[in-house]
């Protein structure tokens, strides 16, 4: 599976968009783009994912260059509640591959008042 | 309520000793995972199961077992624990390929 890069730590004010950047520059053709989140001593939870095209749902929408060597995670309307670890992995589907997640260091957000 | 659970929550453990930490999931899921969580060091996986009754190894396997006799249950034992395996183990699981995982609450073990 491809690796990511992402900033360390990120503070966003509540209320505003928080716009997450991921470097995936070796990404492969059937490589998706995951993002997950950890609040402070809870398990890992599912945000969003996408293979080329841009993706949305309730929680955060998913920006996918052209390219596909780069993507952002957007949280439109920032709370306290959205502070945590956020991750960015990449990982292969196919019939052949169950794939497996890595986990990278991830991005800190803190959601300041 | 459906998802996955992990037993015990924390575990103070003497070096030397066995454990199995237990994970169990209701959703009816092909793949299940464990992840050793560090400080400084992410998530980091230790083993996996496509299916039942088939494992693989991850990242960080040297010390660890599993076992996945059936779709459920993904067992994780540590033979003979050492104090670097202090660390907060999730299970995870998902539905197969190109689908995302669920994770349980995490169990912290910490080997003295």
């Amino acid at each position: 599976d491809a690796k990511t890069t992402q900033p360390p730590s990120m503070d966003c004010a509540e209320g505003r968009a928080a716009n997450l950047p991921c470097n995936h520059s070796t990404i492969s053709g059937n490589e998706y783009v995951y993002w997950y989140r950890q609040i402070h001593s809870q398990g890992p939870q599912y945000i969003i994912h996408g293979l080329k095209n841009n993706e949305t749902n309730e929680m955060a929408s998913l920006i996918i260059t052209e390219d596909r060597k780069s993507s952002t995670l957007i949280l439109p309307h920032a709370t306290l509640r959205d502070t945590a670890v956020y991750y960015c992995i990449v990982r292969a589907g196919g019939t052949d591959s169950w794939g497996k997640l890595q986990f990278g260091a991830g991005t800190q957000v803190v959601v300041t008042p | 309520i459906a998802g996955i659970t992990q037993a015990p929550t924390s575990q103070i453990l003497a070096a030397g000793r066995r454990m199995t930490l237990r994970c169990t999931q209701d959703m009816r899921h092909n793949a299940m995972y464990w992840y050793r969580q560090d400080l400084g060091l992410g998530l980091r996986l230790i083993h996996y199961s496509n299916t039942a009754g088939t494992t693989g190894k991850g990242e960080v396997p040297d010390g660890y077992s599993v076992s996945r006799a059936n779709t459920d249950d993904f067992p994780l034992t540590l033979a003979s624990a050492v104090p670097s395996q202090t660390s907060v183990y999730f299970c995870a699981s998902s539905r197969g390929m190109n689908t995302e995982a669920f994770f349980g609450q995490g169990t912290r073990l910490t080997v003295v």
